[in-house]
């Protein structure tokens, strides 16, 4: 167990749909970064939240859409889903780097998302 | 974000060391050198990051050139749990902090 939980681990839904993905980071850190990962395309930045607030944006559609509440959860939003969607959907999260206790960032185990 | 090159595949017998070389010519000054690897079906996972001297974990070593253009992640004894993809990946201090991963190299041990 890393410590970042996410869930649901799978989902399956249809296209048109939307759905909610949700990750619990690690104690005390602040940062949680999103991430796609498809067969074709890699390991890609969504997103970056701090302390509530967004941080960075990388290939994020505008289908997507996240937040990070005042627990520090955040939840990734996908709305008219496409059968390009389908995806594995990491989260990770950490302290700032600039603190002694980096340690590097903490990836959850991932939602596998299907669209059918 | 600095570009990194990796070779895209490597093979190891396991109980020996493995050097998993990465170039990032145009890292810049304050650009940590972070390593991650991935195992089938789960997360990335850190290894081990630094920013000019040699850095040692109990997971594994890391080589940085003088230049700082190129790095070795060095596994000290490859075990069959060490199969994985790995990542080098130079990462911006202060910002977004953000890790863009690249195609990684995938290493695979053999018994």
């Amino acid at each position: 167990d890393s410590g970042v939980t996410q869930t649901p681990k799978h989902l399956i839904t249809a296209t048109g749909q939307r759905v909610t993905l949700r990750c619990s980071p690690r104690s005390g850190d602040l940062s949680v970064y999103w991430y796609q990962q498809s067969l074709d395309q890699g390991l890609q930045f969504l997103i970056q939240y701090y302390n509530g607030e967004e941080r960075a944006k990388g290939n994020i559609l505008e289908r997507f859409s996240a937040q990070q509440f005042p627990d520090l959860h955040s939840e990734l939003n996908l709305s008219s889903l496409e059968l390009g969607d389908s995806a594995l959907y990491f989260c990770a999260s950490s302290v700032s780097a600039g603190t002694l206790r980096f340690g590097g960032y903490t990836f959850g185990s991932g939602t596998r998302l299907t669209v059918v | 974000d600095a570009k990194t090159t990796q070779p895209n595949s490597m093979e190891s017998n396991e109980e020996e060391p493995v050097h998993l070389p990465c170039n990032h010519s145009t890292i810049s000054g304050t650009d940590y050198i972070h390593w991650y690897r991935q195992l089938p079906s789960q997360g990335p996972e850190y290894v081990i990051h630094g920013l000019t001297s040699n850095v040692n974990n109990r997971m594994a070593s890391l080589a940085i050139a003088e230049d700082r253009k190129s790095s070795t992640l060095i596994l000290h004894r490859a075990t069959l749990r060490d199969a994985a993809v790995y990542y080098c990946i130079p990462r911006t201090q202060g910002g977004s902090e953000k890790l863009v991963f690249g195609k990684g190299t995938k290493l695979t041990v053999n018994p």
